[in-house]
């Protein structure tokens, strides 16, 4: 049993839907991240949260909008995406962000495919 | 930036046996974490084995060990004893150890490699 849970597991979506992915953490750890995992790119970070503070975006468009309401919480909102978006989207968590010493806990992930 | 290379897009091995995969990293850094993480069917990442790079003895976990030459910025895991559940995507990850929020813990991916196992 995984203590990052990720909600859906599968997501097929329109480009002008919107949907969000979800994930939960039972680890009571303060940091959650957005990892992307394409076919044939290495997984790619996305978001960093720390105490439900944005502290890291790299670089990702404007259609993915992320949310961290609490420390267990975190919310990947979809909006108007392209095919080229469709990939597995890990959720993962560690005790703090600054302290480079933690270990990472991955999610199972959520499949999307942009039709 | 730092960049992490998996050579190997695909490794196959007999149950019982051997298999090592190779990695190698660039970074100007001198301190810092490297990882191997097992992907399988399922997706989860799940932490192997890690290393940091100020301890010069290699890790181990039960079947699992490293090469780790700091010099050659190289990091290979050696798999002993193989078997089916061993079967999985494997990937090697690099961290920084700069002690900063907005280093944000970022894990850096080679590709990965997949391990076949042979009954």
């Amino acid at each position: 049993e995984t203590g990052v849970t990720q909600t859906p597991r599968h997501l097929v979506m329109g480009m002008t839907n919107k949907k969000s992915l979800k994930c939960e953490q039972h680890l009571g750890h303060n940091a959650m991240y957005w990892y992307k995992q394409s076919a044939k790119k290495p997984l790619e970070l996305m978001f960093v949260y720390s105490l439900e503070e944005r502290v890291e975006n790299n670089s990702v468009p404007s259609r993915f909008s992320p949310e961290c309401p609490n420390s267990s919480h975190l919310f990947l909102h979809l909006h108007t995406l392209q095919p080229e978006d469709s990939a597995l989207y890990l959720c993962a968590s560690s005790q703090d962000v600054a302290v480079s010493g933690n270990t990472i806990y991955f999610g199972e992930g959520s499949w999307l495919t942009v039709v | 930036a730092q960049t992490v290379t998996q050579s190997q897009p695909e490794m196959s091995v007999q149950e019982a046996e051997t298999v090592t995969l190779s990695c190698t990293y660039d970074t100007s850094e001198s301190d810092y974490y490297l990882f191997w993480y097992k992907q399988p069917p399922s997706r989860q990442m799940i932490l192997v084995i890690r290393q940091e790079a100020y301890k010069q003895q290699n890790a181990t976990e039960n079947r699992f060990s490293v090469n780790f030459q700091k010099a050659a910025k190289s990091f290979s895991l050696k798999i002993s004893d193989s078997q089916l559940g061993d079967a999985a995507m494997y990937f090697c990850a690099y961290r920084s150890a700069l002690m900063i929020k907005a280093a944000g813990n970022k894990l850096t991916f080679g590709g990965g490699t997949r391990v076949l196992v042979k009954p």
